[in-house]
């Protein structure tokens, strides 16, 4: 069954506004989770590492007031695109880490933001 | 150093053939290598992952081969199905970072 959970798993809105994406993991108590970017027909891009109870780490080029992370739970993670415009539009997948760092990924089904 | 190259960029294999996707990786320091499957509007699915202490795992179908020294590894699938149609990505660091390769469409026919 699935072990990540990510909603919502499509969004149309208007340039200017802020979205939030949930990312939920179902079947363990995740510390760490982590944030991609995937453009149509290319690879996966970390945007940033959250960790519950502190701040995100946030990749090179990222910007972190842009896209507001927070991981208020072990089981919760949630990315915020703040005043969203066109050249957002993407696939925004997270991953959870089940312990420690010798865990595996285990990705959510995304979520297709579309900025008109 | 923190390039990984996947090649090729498509493949079409008939039913039953094998298909054979390659990774290279730059940075020596990485210890974690996993091949992900990615079907059309999913997330990507873990399919099998492999550490540097071994030089090949098998899993039902699939096989990572992996060589140090040329710091490239690959993907096998045997007995290719019209269902493993998907696009496959490598990823190489470790599992509080992993860099993706650009991945490989794969498109089975029967």
């Amino acid at each position: 069954g699935a072990v990540v959970s990510q909603h919502p798993s499509r969004v149309i809105c208007k340039s200017g506004t802020s979205v939030k994406i949930e990312c939920r993991s179902l079947d363990f108590q995740a510390t760490t989770m982590f944030w991609y970017r995937q453009f149509p027909k290319q690879s996966l891009m970390l945007m940033a590492t959250s960790n519950e109870g502190s701040k995100a780490t946030y990749e090179q080029g990222v910007e972190k007031d842009k896209f507001l992370i927070n991981h208020a739970s072990l089981t919760l993670s949630t990315l915020t695109v703040t005043s969203a415009h066109p050249e957002d539009s993407s696939f925004y997948i997270c991953s959870v880490r089940q312990g420690s760092s010798n865990q595996p990924q285990h990705f959510g089904d995304g979520t297709r933001l579309s900025i008109l | 150093q923190q390039q990984v190259k996947q090649s090729p960029q498509s493949l079409i294999v008939q039913k039953g053939g094998i298909s054979i996707i390659n990774c290279a990786y730059e940075n020596t320091a990485f210890d974690y290598f996993p091949w992900y499957q990615q079907f059309p509007g999913k997330g990507p699915a873990l399919l099998i992952a492999i550490r540097p202490d071994v030089s090949e795992k098998k899993e039902g179908r699939f096989t990572i081969s992996f060589n140090k020294s040329a710091k490239q590894f690959s993907l096998h699938i045997m007995d290719s199905q019209p269902g493993d149609s998907a696009t496959y990505f490598c990823a190489a660091g470790n599992t509080d970072k992993l860099i993706f390769g650009t991945g490989t469409r794969l498109q089975v026919f029967p």
